[in-house]
Order: C-alpha cells, then structure tokens, then sequence
C-alpha cells in the first residue's frame, strides 16, 4: 500500500524558535515534494528532492531526503509569524501509473 | 504566475445537474495530469491520473461514471461531475506534470482550486 506519514500534523510554536516535520513513505520513490497551503488556497510548491542526501533550502526553510530511511525532513529556522500554514509532504510512486500520494499534512502556528 | 489554471474557481449548482472543470497547462505540455479532492481542513485525495490521449486511472473507492476525467489534448485536462450531490461538494485541485518518463518535468504545478457547491 502506498502511504505517506506526516508528523505532527499540528504544530505551535513561537516565533525564534526551531522545528522539524517528518516524512515518512512506504515505498521506493525518487521524487519527494514539499509543499504550502494558506487556508483557502491551493498549493505552492517549496521544494522538490530527487536523489538519496538531497537538501534544498529556501529562506527559513530546508528539506532533506534520505531515499534508504524513505524519510524527508522540512527544517524552519527562527520561525516568524508568516510561516504558518498547512505543509504536506507527497510522494510519486509508480503503481501502474504514476500517482503524487499525499501525507495529512502539518498545520503550523507561528506565535508573536 | 500561474502555470496550471483551473476554472471555474467557484460554481454552485444544483442537485442532480452535472458540472465541469477544467484545467489547464499554460506553458508547457502536460502528459501527465492528477485530480484530486479536499475536503474541510484535510489532506488531498488523489481521485485519478489522466495521461493525455488515454483512460484515466483512477483510486480505489472513486466512481468512473460519477466523475468523468478526459485529457483530450497535452494541455487541457477536465474533470466532469456528473448527478451531483451535496456529499459531492468540495474543493477539486488538479496538477499537471510537464514530460514523460526519463524527459519527465521533475516540478509538478497545482492550479488554483475549484470550490463546488452543490445544493
């Protein structure tokens, strides 16, 4: 079965601070996609990992992804009020056909 | 901007009558396009996955007949509900990847959304 797990799914924390997201799938994939949902609005793509070790950063946030653990972390570093909203993870497996598999996603909540 | 517009982003319709989407690549061509349903403060649902010139495949548990997927061209995916019902309103997302295979585009877009209402 194709799952993607997604912890936490909410998360608090104030601004300054540190935190990570976990990732975890349950099958072989090379691509891994991290993405952001404001409430009512669709997705805005953050990063896209392809290989074993791959980091990518951007501003405040950094994903990584390690293809033999099937794991992929999203970093925030001194988290600032504009960061929250909802991240997912999703994974693309082949199972027939192609198919971008979601995780639950984490809702984050910077405070002041 | 936009590289995936979907529209309409809002329709209410009512009950019993049928509504379509579409969804389309504005730049690149799209071999690949995914369907997916969200409902209130959760994840995506992947519905099915259009490849341009073929059959949708669709999830487990998702009714063909209920919502018909065509991907007549490399840049214009729609997505048909038809009968709707209340319990099929809900916010549609579609994606499209850009490629195939080896030469497949590595960055997959999402559109804006579509709100359905059905009353």
């Amino acid at each position: 079965e194709l799952k993607v797990e997604q912890n936490p799914l909410f998360l608090s924390m104030q601004e300054g601070k540190n935190y990570t997201i976990y990732c975890n799938y349950s099958t072989t994939s090379d691509r891994l996609y991290w993405y952001r949902q404001d409430p009512g609005k669709s997705l805005e793509s953050l990063f896209v990992l392809l290989s074993n070790g791959a980091v990518k950063q951007e501003g405040r946030l950094m994903a990584s992804l390690d293809t033999k653990a099937r794991l992929s972390t999203l970093h925030i570093t001194a988290a600032v009020h504009d960061l929250s909203a909802t991240y997912f993870c999703a994974v693309l497996f082949w199972s027939g056909s192609e198919k971008l598999v979601f995780g639950k996603g984490t809702k984050l909540t910077v405070n002041p | 901007g936009a590289v995936v517009s979907q529209h309409p982003s809002r329709v209410i319709c009512k009950s019993g009558t049928s509504v379509k989407i579409e969804c389309r690549s504005l730049d690149f061509q799209a071999t690949t396009m995914f369907w997916y349903r969200q409902f209130p403060k959760q994840s995506l649902m992947l519905m099915a996955t259009s490849n341009e010139g073929s059959k949708a495949t669709y999830e487990q548990g998702v009714e063909k007949d209920k919502f018909l997927i065509n991907h007549a061209s490399l840049t214009l995916s729609t997505l048909t509900v038809t009968s709707a019902h209340p319990e099929d309103s809900s916010f549609y997302i579609c994606s499209a990847r850009s490629g195939q295979g080896l030469k497949a585009g590595n960055t997959i877009y999402f559109g804006e959304g579509s709100w359905l209402t059905v009353v």
